[in-house]
């Protein structure tokens, strides 16, 4: 149980493009989802908190206009990089909570390549 | 405010033997502990996790990590690791009030040696 899927795996695209990518929690509801960056061989970063039907809360230095996150259902968030840069390249993963003690469930993350 | 310290980036370690990766913690109220295991390309899996209770905690691949308040210490210990456990370990942190708030350290990989 407590799967999560994270869409795409893998994104390369042209400078300027938006990329979309999205997390889904396919056997549990996910009250709190979690982006967050990971540069290589460094720790996770945590980008941004979403709760179903709110507004994400962004951590100190992350983008809200860069960054858009979108948390419409209790199993399904998303992170669009707009107009990514190469400087945007990096591994983004995801995570999804049940809320209160329930540990986080990680999606197995997506490489941005920003050419 | 937490903060989690893993020593060691790098432990390589030959295949059967045992094997410790230390986490110590900093936090001015009590907390949760987990240990996470990231295979190359992909997200993070849990191990274990200690919430209250035993301060023997045993995870999954037959791992295991004790809880030492007085040392603000949560070492993963394996006894014996194979060829498949090489991959990167990270110690995580969260307040009581519940694991929304994970604080990793940054990380140990651990390398099996055939």
């Amino acid at each position: 149980g407590a799967v999560v899927s994270q869409h795409p795996s893998r994104v390369i695209c042209k400078s300027g493009t938006s990329v979309k990518i999205e997390c889904r929690s396919l056997d549990f509801q996910a009250t709190t989802m979690f982006w967050y960056r990971q540069f290589p061989k460094q720790s996770l970063m945590l980008m941004a908190t979403s709760n179903e039907g709110s507004k994400a809360t962004y951590e100190q230095g992350v983008e809200k206009d860069k960054f858009l996150i979108n948390h419409a259902s209790l199993t399904l968030s998303t992170l669009t990089v707009a107009s990514a840069h190469p400087e945007d390249s990096s591994f983004y993963i995801c995570s999804a909570s049940g809320g209160g003690n329930q540990p986080q469930h990680f999606g197995d993350g997506t490489r941005l390549s920003i050419l | 405010a937490q903060s989690v310290t893993q020593l060691d980036s790098q432990v390589p370690v030959f295949e059967e033997a045992p094997v410790e990766l230390r986490c110590n913690y900093s936090s001015s109220v009590s907390v949760y502990l987990f240990w996470y295991v990231q295979y190359p390309n992909q997200g993070l899996q849990l191990l274990l996790k200690y919430l209250s209770g035993s301060t023997l905690v045993k995870g999954i691949n037959g791992f295991e990590a004790e809880f030492n308040k007085s040392q603000t210490s949560f070492h993963l210990r394996k006894p014996s690791v194979h060829i498949s456990d090489t991959a990167e370990y990270f110690c995580a942190v969260s307040p009581p009030t519940g694991a929304n708030n994970l604080f990793f350290g940054t990380g140990t990989r651990l390398t099996v040696i055939p």
